[in-house]
């Protein structure tokens, strides 16, 4: 059981550059989320989405977009990189219903670093 | 918008005291309040998950509270250890989850 899957977990990019980074959940959860990490920050949401084809705006989604295509992918996309957007990126997935368990599970993480 | 605060930003205390983390949030609505470990470096690791019909949840030394009339959690960790030092975040949940800026505990062997 995989759980929470991140793809890459490090990355490099050049100012300007665009990339996508993968999150893959394999418990039929029908909550995603994006957050970013800086030091002393604590994890702050880009975007989230309650569903298969929805998306919403978190706390901080200027400079990236999502998409959620399939209920298991939540795809964070960064169309022109910045190095105001090296952070470490965590996707998160969660069932939504109250009165079940609804815990919240993370991937390892993606250390992207724009240069 | 929900907010949620933790303190103390840090805390170092000797080995084998207990010790107590709070976490408040404004906005009580919540469908669960979970408490997180991040050691350096690392990823989250889920220590304890309250649901929001829950007063407390409890996990070896572990126990975390929660009054959500008052918009507070608490994480009580007894006999503490080296090994317990890391960043702790609590996470409230309605839509969204919602998190702390955490608290940095350090033990002091």
């Amino acid at each position: 059981n995989a759980g929470v899957t991140q793809t890459p977990k490090f990355r490099v990019l050049k100012t300007g550059q665009s990339m996508t980074l993968l999150c893959a959940q394999d418990m039929n959860h029908e909550y995603m989320y994006w957050y970013r990490q800086d030091p002393g920050m604590g994890l702050r949401l880009i975007h989230y989405s309650v569903g298969e084809g929805t998306t919403a705006k978190g706390e901080v989604p200027d400079g990236y977009n999502v998409s959620r295509l399939k209920k298991q992918n939540f795809l964070l996309g960064l169309e022109s990189a910045a190095p105001s957007q090296t952070s470490v990126y965590f996707c998160a997935s969660s069932s939504p219903r109250k009165g079940v368990n609804t815990e919240a599970f993370f991937g390892q993480g993606t250390r992207l670093t724009v240069v | 918008k929900q907010e949620v605060t933790q303190i103390p930003a840090a805390l170092s205390v000797p080995e084998g005291e207990n010790l107590v983390l709070n976490c408040s949030f404004t906005d009580s609505a919540i469908y669960n309040l979970q408490w997180f470990r991040q050691d350096p470096g690392k990823g989250l690791t889920s220590l304890l998950l309250i649901q929001s019909s829950q007063r407390e949840q409890t996990s070896g030394r572990l126990n975390a509270s929660l009054d959500k009339s008052s918009g507070r959690s608490t994480l009580y960790i007894a006999a503490s250890q080296p090994g317990d030092s890391a960043t702790y975040l609590c996470a409230v949940k309605n839509e969204k989850l919602t998190f702390g800026t955490g608290t940095r505990l350090t033990i002091i062997p």
